[in-house]
């Protein structure tokens, strides 16, 4: 079955950086567009960006520019995404989601990985 | 503050129908770009209820259903069960700020 499976929970101190992967199986890696989406404790979902697996193309939303990177490695069908120089207010669960839409104006995800917990804290 | 406003809360017993408005502008839902809904049960990744304004993916029953007109589309749940408590969410497209994926800010449903 299509699934997406995400790296555990990390923990980091302000100003470091972290990166979470997800490993797309169940279905032809190249062929979906994968998008990252947050979500702080009690909040709402948040869009982050995405990732086309094919040509490594990247939409960062204007919030995380400058700050997220979000990459591909085909060969083990596997998206990454970093933030960089983390603050408190990052402290959220992280979601990676296949994009299931015909473009990027229709876009929609299905299905989305289990979450990775990434706590900011000194 | 979320570019689609959702209600914070809507509340039905078991039996009854219930619905979850999501307003948008004319950037998203108004220009118009489809709208489509995840359902989030506590301690659980977002799961796709709709898409498309009104079509279900497979297996979600048909108790659930989309519409969208103007700049507002909405979420309608019949026949409310206990299992259906849970955030719901809308989604769709938004021009203004360079092209990006919106949500709005969840709507805790409670079965009374």
């Amino acid at each position: 079955q299509v699934q997406l499976v995400q790296s555990g929970a990390e923990v980091r101190k302000p100003g470091a950086s972290v990166k979470v992967s997800c490993k797309a199986s169940g279905y032809t890696f190249t062929n979906f567009y994968i998008h990252w989406v947050r979500q702080a404790p009690g909040q709402a979902l948040e869009w982050m960006g995405w990732i086309n697996p094919t040509s490594g193309g990247t939409n960062y939303a204007q919030k995380f520019r400058g700050r997220v990177t979000i990459t591909r490695d085909t060969s083990i069908s596997t998206a990454y995404m970093e933030l960089s120089s983390l603050r408190p207010d990052d402290t959220a669960m992280y979601y990676c989601a296949r994009d299931l839409g015909v473009n990027m104006i229709v876009s929609w995800f299905d299905p989305w990985g289990q979450g990775t917990l990434v706590t900011v804290s000194s | 503050q979320s570019v689609l406003t959702q209600p914070p809360s809507v509340s039905g017993a078991p039996g009854q129908r219930v619905t979850i408005s999501c307003t948008g502008s004319d950037s998203n839902i108004g220009a118009p770009y489809h709208v489509h809904w995840y359902q989030q049960l506590p301690g659980t990744a977002p799961k796709l209820l709709i898409y498309g304004d009104n079509k279900r993916p497979s297996g979600v029953p048909d108790r659930f259903s989309g519409s969208r007109s103007g700049t507002s589309a909405s979420l309608a749940i019949t026949g409310l069960q206990a299992a259906d408590e849970a955030d719901y969410y809308c989604q769709s497209y938004d021009t203004s700020l360079s092209g990006s994926s919106v949500f709005g800010g969840g709507t805790k449903l409670t079965v009374l």
